[in-house]
């Protein structure tokens, strides 16, 4: 069973919207992060969580705002979406251990048309 | 920032035959950064594959092995004999502590029959 759940898996939407994207862990782990990946871009870091407090954000544009509503929950909420948001989203976790490893979802792919 | 560089796919080899992903990185710290290879296999979130965490030592996982090189900021992963089931997605990374991991863009490996 997948210990990180992102939904939803598959997400179309028209420009402009808004949408939020969930994600919860069920590893126990107190950092969460978000990534996102664009056609041929690398995995791109957008934040991190610490104990549902903001400690790295990497995303210029307010449009993408991070949800803590439980220590085991990263929702994002995407405001005024355009066609470049395209991409899939992916959700990790990790614990507090140094160099320990991230944990993944298996991300939701978000076209915007 | 820091950046990773891998070998552009998709990259095709049939069963058997050795296997060569090249990764090179940048690093703006003056420490050595943790060096990862990542796994996506069809259907599943990125998993870890294998980590070196000091410069000159080798990682090793699933037959997989990569070599942390400093002098030449390289970390390319390497088999011997491929399956099938290596069919995935890689990606090479890297890292310090708990901070942020800095991704490739992804290395789409499939393995013929």
């Amino acid at each position: 069973d997948p210990k990180i759940i992102q939904k939803p898996k598959y997400l179309v939407a028209v420009t402009g919207s808004e949408k939020i994207l969930i994600c919860e862990q069920y590893l126990g782990h107190n950092a969460m992060y978000w990534y996102r990946q664009s056609a041929k871009k690398p995995l791109e870091f957008m934040f991190s969580y610490s104990y549902q407090k903001l400690m790295d954000n990497q995303t210029a544009s307010s449009r993408f705002q991070p949800q803590s509503s439980k220590k085991n929950h990263l929702d994002l909420q995407i405001t005024a979406l355009k066609p470049d948001d395209s991409a899939t989203y992916f959700c990790a976790s990790r614990g507090t251990i140094s160099n320990e490893r991230l944990f993944f979802g298996h991300g939701t792919k978000l076209s915007v048309l | 920032g820091d950046s990773v560089t891998q070998t552009e796919g998709p990259v095709t080899v049939s069963e058997s035959e050795s296997l060569i992903i090249n990764c090179t990185y940048s690093a703006t710290s003056i420490a050595y950064p943790n060096l990862f290879w990542y796994v996506r296999y069809p259907g599943e979130g990125l998993q870890l594959l294998l980590k070196v965490i000091t410069a000159g030592q080798k990682g090793s996982s699933r037959g997989f092995e990569a070599t942390y090189n400093k002098e030449t900021t390289s970390f390319h992963l390497q088999k011997a004999s491929v399956q099938e089931s290596d069919s995935a997605v890689y990606y090479c990374a890297l890292g310090y502590g708990n901070e942020k991991i800095t991704f490739g863009a992804g290395t789409k490996l499939t393995i013929k029959p």
